[in-house]
């Protein structure tokens, strides 16, 4: 089956410094990729939609300046974390759908777990 | 109103059936799906059903659907410890840019007591 993996699985920091999540899809061309964010007991947030070659849609809420999308290839997207703060602690996972690929057909990555200190 | 609601919690003893609920709110939603979370881990999809059907049965996993009432279950039969995990329930919404994107319940933990 499809397989995504983030890197790192895990990243701490300290405050004021930025961080770099990697999303890949390992055996599929990811047209689409999402950003979702989660926190402890809560369900998943949508941040972003990101389509290859062009610029990421950001939900309502989500900072775009603090929360930098890049999907440069069809096969990673990156979410960058700037200037990070103690309340930007939290579970980020991504997922990716190929092109062509149904509603159903969305791959999650394994998430990454930013601590901010 | 938006959000797509689940109860929490679920204990069940190992060998027994579970049953997971969710209601939903958009009746244009194509597909329903129910996704399993482990500890640390992302989320793995179990299955989805698509709006027209009223049941889909994937060995241990039985879906049922009415969409009159939009409510969709989750059974599980002989439930394991491996199974403990947070389910979570999802609808596809078809966002203002036209593209479908996914929609989560909060998810409901479910604890298997040996």
């Amino acid at each position: 089956g499809a397989v995504v993996s983030q890197h790192p699985s895990r990243v701490i920091c300290k405050s004021g410094t930025s961080v770099k999540i990697e999303c890949r899809s390992l055996d599929f061309q990811a047209t689409t990729m999402f950003w979702y964010r989660q926190f402890p007991k809560q369900s998943l947030m949508l941040m972003a939609t990101s389509n290859e070659g062009s610029k990421a849609t950001y939900e309502q809420g989500v900072e775009k300046d603090k929360f930098l999308i890049n999907h440069a290839s069809l096969t990673l997207s990156t979410l960058t974390v700037t200037s990070a703060h103690p309340e930007d602690s939290s579970f980020y996972i991504c997922s990716a759908r190929a092109l062509g690929g149904g509603a159903y057909e969305q791959y999650f990555g394994p998430g990454t777990r930013l601590t901010v200190t | 109103g938006e959000d797509v609601e689940q109860s929490l919690f679920l204990s069940v003893r190992e060998g027994d059936s579970s049953v997971i609920n969710c209601t939903y709110t958009d009746s244009s939603s194509t597909y329903l799906y129910w996704y399993k979370q482990e500890p640390g881990a992302g989320l793995q999809l179990l299955t989805y059903i698509f709006s027209n059907m009223d049941m889909k049965q994937d060995q241990r996993l039985t879906v049922l659907l009415n969409k009159k009432d939009k409510h969709l279950s989750l059974r599980i039969a002989d439930t394991q410890t491996g199974d403990s995990a947070i389910y979570f329930c999802a609808e596809s919404r078809r966002s203002g840019a036209g593209s479908y994107q996914l929609t989560f319940g909060k998810g409901t933990k479910l604890s298997v007591i040996p």
